[in-house]
């Protein structure tokens, strides 16, 4: 397996343009995770689905932040419009039910920043 | 709420152990884990211990957990400068969610 696929790796961006990260789970999985890390505020958990539909998204900042699953092996992260604070990297990572330690695989990440 | 904390930072010299301690707050945590983040990567489980165990060992790494007092710590043998990275603790609450630590960074001194 290819593991969790996140593309861009990297996003250099303008203040007010829409952002859209992409994450593709391992197959059979099916839990997936966005999470931010940031030097101030560590890792934060974003949102999560299980089997493609949203169960917590306390964790998106604001209204800016969406996420979507429209299926089991494909969901995005848009901003927009972005801001500078939004310069993080941003992790996708998936499970699966029944594996009892609930291990997460991570995605090797994007990193965006806005300027 | 839940928490859980570990210091930022750890230097130890190649080929000594390193141990890493992390303290968390929730009694009922069922699952303990460390996760390993090298530089521009992702998080990478390393190894994970069942509530009810109180020491796990794989090669020359060493997990022992106190449920008494809420202490989770990962000794690293022989450390190698491949070991120079951030180590996360987590634990898996009631909600069946994970908690983060902050992170520890391992600095390795030739």
């Amino acid at each position: 397996d290819a593991g969790v696929i996140q593309s861009p790796r990297h996003e250099v961006t303008e203040m007010g343009q829409e952002v859209t990260l992409r994450c593709k789970p391992i197959s059979g999985h099916d839990y997936l995770f966005w999470y931010r890390q940031t030097m101030m505020r560590g890792l934060e958990l974003l949102i999560y689905f299980n089997n493609n539909v949203p169960i917590d998204d306390s964790g998106m900042p604001e209204d800016r932040f969406s996420a979507k699953m429209p299926n089991a092996s494909f969901s995005t992260l848009k901003i927009q419009p972005s801001e500078p604070r939004d310069s993080a990297v941003y992790f996708c990572a998936s499970s699966r039910t029944g594996s009892g330690a609930n291990v997460l695989t991570f995605g090797a990440g994007s990193r965006l920043t806005v300027l | 709420g839940e928490d859980v904390e570990q210091s930022l930072f750890l230097s130890v010299r190649e080929g000594d152990s390193s141990v890493i301690n992390c303290t968390y707050t929730d009694s009922s945590s069922t699952y303990l884990y460390w996760y390993k983040q090298e530089p521009g990567a992702g998080l990478q489980l390393l190894t994970y211990i069942f509530s009810n165990m109180d020491m796990k060992q794989d090669q020359r790494l060493t997990v022992l957990l106190n449920k008494k007092d809420k202490h989770l710590s990962l000794r690293i043998a022989d450390t190698q400068t491949g070991d120079s990275a951030i180590y996360f603790c987590a634990e898996k609450d009631s909600n069946y969610q994970l908690i983060w630590g902050a992170g520890t960074k391992l600095i390795i001194k030739p």
